[in-house]
């Protein structure tokens, strides 16, 4: 399924650099969503976004911010990385109607690995 | 405030053994509740979700609200149910419906 893709897949960066996360789908979603995964803490939200105009934080935004280029597209950029920042970080596409269950299904990308150093 | 627990990190299983995944959560409202599957190389998928009250590859998970729990079972695990599962719960952030997941739980089911 690659309907939710991410680039880069691994990346390796030094601390103090800017650097950006691509995520685009050809789901034809309206709503997108970034997650950082760490080991023993779960996924948590970053940032969503419900339409191109609309973008709201999440749980854990400090230190990130994110950019709706089109509906198909949404860039988490790290505008001075740091080593916590370290994680796994997911891409996540919903429908703006529910689902048959009356339910929001997310749909996600492979991940990207981030490392800094 | 919500919130989903998943006490354990690690289950190990023998196949053919039945499985039990434990979720338990706070919401205030009226809670909508997820489990979704990793597999080992591929994305987060969602497994099953507690309103459509289905079976998925002979998982059920049935919503408790006295207990406020959401646990995965499976009568008899599979190797290929090896896998990293997480439960979520759909509550409001910032006004709208977002997913909040728990920590997940990694399940080897022994051969």
């Amino acid at each position: 399924d690659a309907d939710v893709t991410q680039t880069p897949r691994n990346r390796i960066t030094k601390t103090g650099k800017r650097i950006m996360l691509e995520c685009s789908q050809t789901k034809g979603h309206d709503r997108m969503y970034w997650y950082r995964q760490d080991p023993g803490l779960g996924l948590r939200l970053i940032y969503y976004s419900f339409d191109v105009k609309d973008i709201n934080k999440g749980e854990i935004s400090d230190g990130y911010s994110v950019s709706r280029q089109a509906q198909a597209k949404f860039s988490l950029s790290l505008e001075s990385a740091i080593p916590n920042q370290t994680a796994l970080y997911f891409c996540a596409t919903s429908d703006t109607r529910q689902g048959p269950s009356g339910s929001y299904e997310q749909y996600f990308g492979p991940g990207t690995r981030l490392t800094v150093t | 405030a919500q919130r989903v627990t998943q006490p354990e990190k690690l289950l190990s299983v023998f196949k053919g053994a039945p499985v039990e995944l434990k979720c338990n959560y706070s919401y205030s409202g009226s809670p909508e509740l997820f489990w979704y599957v990793q597999y080992s190389r591929q994305r987060l998928q969602l497994l099953l979700r507690h309103i459509s009250r289905e079976s998925i590859k002979g998982f059920t998970a049935d919503l408790n609200k006295g207990e406020t729990s959401f646990h995965l079972k499976k009568p008899f695990a599979q190797e290929e149910d090896s896998a990293m599962y997480y439960c979520a719960l759909s509550g409001r952030l910032g006004g709208a419906n977002n997913l909040f997941f728990g920590t997940g739980t990694r399940l080897t089911v022994i051969p």
